[in-house]
């Protein structure tokens, strides 16, 4: 009964690679989220989408870009991968992002590591 | 532009005694707040949130938060910390004013509950 999941949940790569991560939602929200969790747990935000449609598309490498087939996933695909891109990558998901109060779940996260 | 600062990298507490984890917000409207805990290897848990009414918010696991607006505070407590408490915490803000979609992180701050 996972709320919000991701796969995969660690992920080790080489320099130049081609990668993704999925994200599955099954709380029934509209709303779905991309974090970045640097090595100083610092966390920003990347992307959301909300019933498949983009509304935060903050500055980030066009490396990088999300997918929404549907409302329940949200994946992230990452070209060209560079050591910068070490990080923790969480996943979340609201109920309707446009009351401002709704509550985000966060999945357990992937850490990438790019050698 | 919204912002959250927490102003203590790390906070020691020992066990039983009542524990305080500092958050001050700025916005350029009201404020919708929430604080968050990551244990370590997992994803962020949705711990409580102020929204509107009543200052003292209670949530998840014991804990509490007052929102100060003259301050601009939103201070996690709890009255007696247990050894299963220790973990990062993260304060957000999201500014209802500026119609913001998107929830602002502080740097978080570890607490460390002491036996």
């Amino acid at each position: 009964d996972t709320a919000v999941s991701q796969t995969p949940k660690y992920l080790v790569t080489q320099m130049g690679n081609d990668k993704s991560i999925k994200c599955e939602q099954n709380l029934g929200h509209d709303t779905m989220y991309w974090y970045k969790q640097d090595s100083k747990k610092f966390l920003k935000i990347m992307f959301s989408y909300n019933n498949k449609e983009l509304i935060i598309n903050e500055t980030v490498p066009n490396r990088f870009s999300p997918k929404s087939p549907d409302k329940a996933h949200l994946n992230l695909h990452i070209n060209s991968l560079e050591l910068g891109d070490s990080a923790v990558y969480f996943c979340a998901s609201s109920q309707d992002f446009a009351s401002g109060t709704d509550t985000q779940y966060f999945g357990p996260g992937t850490r990438l590591t790019v050698l | 532009a919204q912002s959250v600062a927490q102003p203590e990298d790390q906070v020691n507490v020992a066990e039983g005694n009542p524990l305080t984890v500092k958050c001050t917000y700025s916005v350029s409207g009201n404020p919708y707040l929430f604080w968050y805990v990551q244990y370590p290897n997992r994803g962020l848990q949705f711990l409580l949130k102020y929204i509107t009414g009543d200052n003292l918010v209670k949530g998840s696991y014991g804990f509490e938060a007052e929102f100060n607006k003259s301050q601009t505070s939103f201070h996690l407590k709890k009255p007696s910390a247990l050894v299963s408490d220790s973990a990062l915490y993260f304060c957000a803000v999201r500014d209802a004013g500026a119609g913001s979609y998107q929830l602002t992180f502080g740097k978080g701050t570890k607490l460390s509950v002491i036996p």
